[in-house]
């Protein structure tokens, strides 16, 4: 059972685009929303988290918006760079399960010139 | 530097053979993970431990088994019994000293069947 549904699978901008990429979850315990970003051949870096008492987060070009009465939440990428492209990975964790981490399927974003 | 070690880069098994994966991470961390990645589907949670000695059961834990003799290690064994194998496997750690604490990850085992 997929428990966080991710959107697109991928994703193809433009330099200086804004990519969005969209994910909806199902379990209502989940407190603590991630995102992570992935090279080929890497493992995952956390780029951004945000937890539901706020409603968006921004941390340079990377912004999280989070609409917790829908149960979804989204990545934006402003200013979009070719070194931006990699694979993005939302998740979601409740407390108290010892950070286990439920991922998004994952959306593989390329930004062209 | 602080960070989590995986090795091999790459790895190939054989039919009926186990192979184990190493994982370790010099960053005091309390808690450690497995992962596997397979295209199209995300990381999918095999194994964790929040503590040495003591580990439990992921999603998909059939096939796998897993021992946490030291804090900093957490090595991973994919038996003859996991009859798809062929996946990136993903190791993370992370500390339990306060919540949602970020979980942070090694570069990966590719393992490939001969």
């Amino acid at each position: 059972q997929q428990q966080v549904k991710q959107s697109p699978q991928s994703l193809i901008v433009q330099k200086g685009g804004i990519p969005i990429i969209n994910c909806a979850y199902e379990n209502t315990a989940f407190d603590y929303f991630p995102w992570y970003q992935q090279f080929p051949g890497k493992g995952p870096a956390l780029l951004i988290a945000i937890r539901p008492d706020v409603s968006e987060k921004k941390e340079g070009r990377f912004t999280i918006s989070f609409n917790k009465s829908a149960k979804q939440f989204s990545l934006h990428i402003m200013d979009s760079q070719p070194g931006d492209s990699a694979t993005y990975f939302c998740a979601a964790s409740s407390s108290g399960t010892a950070s286990k981490l439920t991922f998004g399927t994952g959306t593989r974003l390329q930004v062209t010139l | 530097d602080g960070g989590i070690t995986q090795s091999p880069k790459y790895l190939f098994r054989k039919e009926g053979q186990n192979v184990t994966l190493s994982c370790e991470q010099n960053l005091n961390h309390d808690a450690m993970y497995w992962y596997r990645q397979d295209p199209g589907q995300g990381l999918r949670l095999i194994y964790y431990s929040q503590i040495v000695n003591d580990f439990q059961k992921g999603d998909i834990a059939e096939g796998y088994s897993v021992s946490r003799e030291k804090k900093e290690s957490f090595p991973l064994t994919v038996t003859s019994a996991q009859k798809n194998p062929t996946a990136f496997y993903l190791c993370a750690s992370s500390n339990l000293d306060s919540l949602n604490q970020p979980q942070h990850f090694g570069d990966g085992t590719r393992l490939s069947i001969l």
